[in-house]
């Protein structure tokens, strides 16, 4: 079936360090690739997306490239912020009846000053 | 647009005791989905309606769970006799219809339920 797996957290970095977040995906069709942010005790918040091979998603300083050779889509931040304390989920979402979106597990991200 | 709203945003309750959360989607979103998730875990699908047609329920809704969307705008989940594992965020979510590739999901806030 279809599947994300996203890097393990907790990911702790000080303020102005490079995030990297990965993520996987395994899916039967062609899937729209998304990252959702949540922050403390609120709902998911669309952060940017792709819906095809090779587009860049970006929003925000974050960015996010579709590799359908690697079935990845990595999430990127060159200089991060004590605002972007956080959990970041990847998703995956194919084109159904349904279309449901598939979560991976998440990742909390924690930004020292 | 107000965005998708959820109504009661928490919710404490005993063991055994019903309980009940309603879902506003954005309007003119026909597709309304509910998830749930708990702590340190990622979304998972419950359940899915096409204006008021539930077309897809995940085998994690049991049989102590029902959704609705009598008149395909509002949806409501009902949860019968709760059980401890039910204690959860139960977020409800709306998009268009297909014929957008990448038609984004939004989701309201959630509806925290702990059981006690």
């Amino acid at each position: 079936g279809d599947s994300v797996t996203q890097m393990e957290g907790p990911v702790t970095l000080s303020e102005e360090a490079f995030l990297t977040i990965n993520c996987t995906y395994t899916a039967t069709g062609y899937p729209s690739l998304f990252w959702y942010v949540q922050y403390p005790g609120e709902g998911l918040q669309l952060l940017l997306k792709a819906t095809k091979a090779d587009d860049k998603g970006s929003n925000k300083g974050f960015e996010a490239t579709y590799r359908k050779e690697t079935t990845s889509f990595h999430l990127e931040k060159g200089s991060v912020q004590v605002s972007d304390s956080a959990v970041y989920f990847c998703a995956l979402r194919v084109e159904s009846s349904a279309s449901k979106i598939i979560f991976g597990s998440g990742t909390r991200l924690s930004i020292r000053p | 647009d107000t965005g998708v709203s959820q109504d009661p945003r928490h919710k404490i309750t005993k063991r055994g005791q019903n309980v009940t959360f309603r879902c506003d989607p954005i309007s003119e979103h026909n597709r309304l989905y509910w998830y749930r998730q708990t702590l340190g875990q990622g979304p998972e699908f419950l359940t899915y309606f096409q204006n008021e047609a539930q077309l897809e329920k995940s085998r994690l809704l049991s049989d102590r769970f029902s959704a609705e969307r009598p008149k395909g705008s509002f949806s409501t989940l009902e949860i019968q006799r709760t059980e401890q594992g039910d204690s959860a965020m139960y977020l409800c979510a709306s998009s268009p219809s297909s014929g957008v590739r990448g038609n984004t999901i939004y989701f309201g806030e959630g509806s925290w339920l702990t059981v006690v």
